[in-house]
């Protein structure tokens, strides 16, 4: 089936530097890519859509001058946690559709960790 | 604005137990539903999916879903649990048909007792 990575799985950062994640489709194009926050014991949040050759969409109460989304290519998407404070520790998720389909295949995740 | 609701934050069941997961959805239009299952400090996979057709699916792992538009309903089952299926499940609705944005439950941590 479609896989999902992400890069790193787990980062450790300073408070106040930035972090770059990224998301990759393997074996399949991605036009659109989804970004995904997931606080401890809680549900998933969608952050923003990632759109290759577009601006991301962001969904309401998301700062998108702290979380910086590029889709530079149909297969790859990164997410840029900027400034990065404690309140940022999280585990971000990416997913991408197969196709004109709902259907998305997730990436494995990455802890942020921000002292 | 659609939104799912899984009532059951957490379930114990007893391995070779039968499972049932509740997953309530709100959407104006016919949904996509899906159930992903994820472990500890992993990412999602996918147990089933519906999109149309035949209202009783079958995933993997053993595990099926009804779909009863009538109930706004689409839950999860399992005839036998394994100590394996520990983990957490979350319900999905498909945001709209033009778009692939998910909108999830909140979640179901299902623990196995021996």
């Amino acid at each position: 089936g479609a896989v999902v990575s992400q890069h790193p799985s787990r980062v450790i950062c300073k408070s106040g530097t930035s972090v770059k994640i990224e998301c990759r489709s393997l074996d399949f194009q991605a036009t659109t890519m989804f970004w995904y926050r997931q606080f401890p014991k809680k549900s998933l949040m969608l952050m923003a859509t990632s759109n290759e050759g577009s601006k991301a969409t962001y969904e309401q109460g998301v700062e998108k001058d702290k979380f910086l989304i590029n889709h530079a290519s149909l297969t790859l998407s990164t997410l840029t946690v900027t400034s990065a404070h404690p309140e940022d520790s999280s585990f971000y998720i990416c997913s991408a559709p197969l196709g004109p389909t709902p259907e998305q295949y997730f990436g494995p995740g990455t802890r942020l960790t921000v002292t | 604005a659609q939104s799912v609701t899984q009532p059951d934050i957490h379930i114990t069941v007893s391995e070779g137990a039968s499972l049932e997961l509740r997953c309530n959805y709100s959407y104006g239009a016919t949904p996509y539903l899906f159930w992903y299952v994820q472990s500890p400090g992993q990412g999602l996979q996918l147990l089933l999916k519906y999109f149309s057709g035949d209202t009783l699916v079958q995933g993997i792992k053993g595990f099926e879903a009804e779909f009863k538009r009538s109930q706004s309903s689409f839950n999860l089952r399992k005839p036998s649990v394994h100590w394996s299926d520990a983990a957490e499940y979350f319900c999905a609705v498909a945001r709209n048909n033009a778009g692939n944005m998910l909108t999830f439950g909140g979640g179901t941590r299902l623990m196995v007792k021996p």
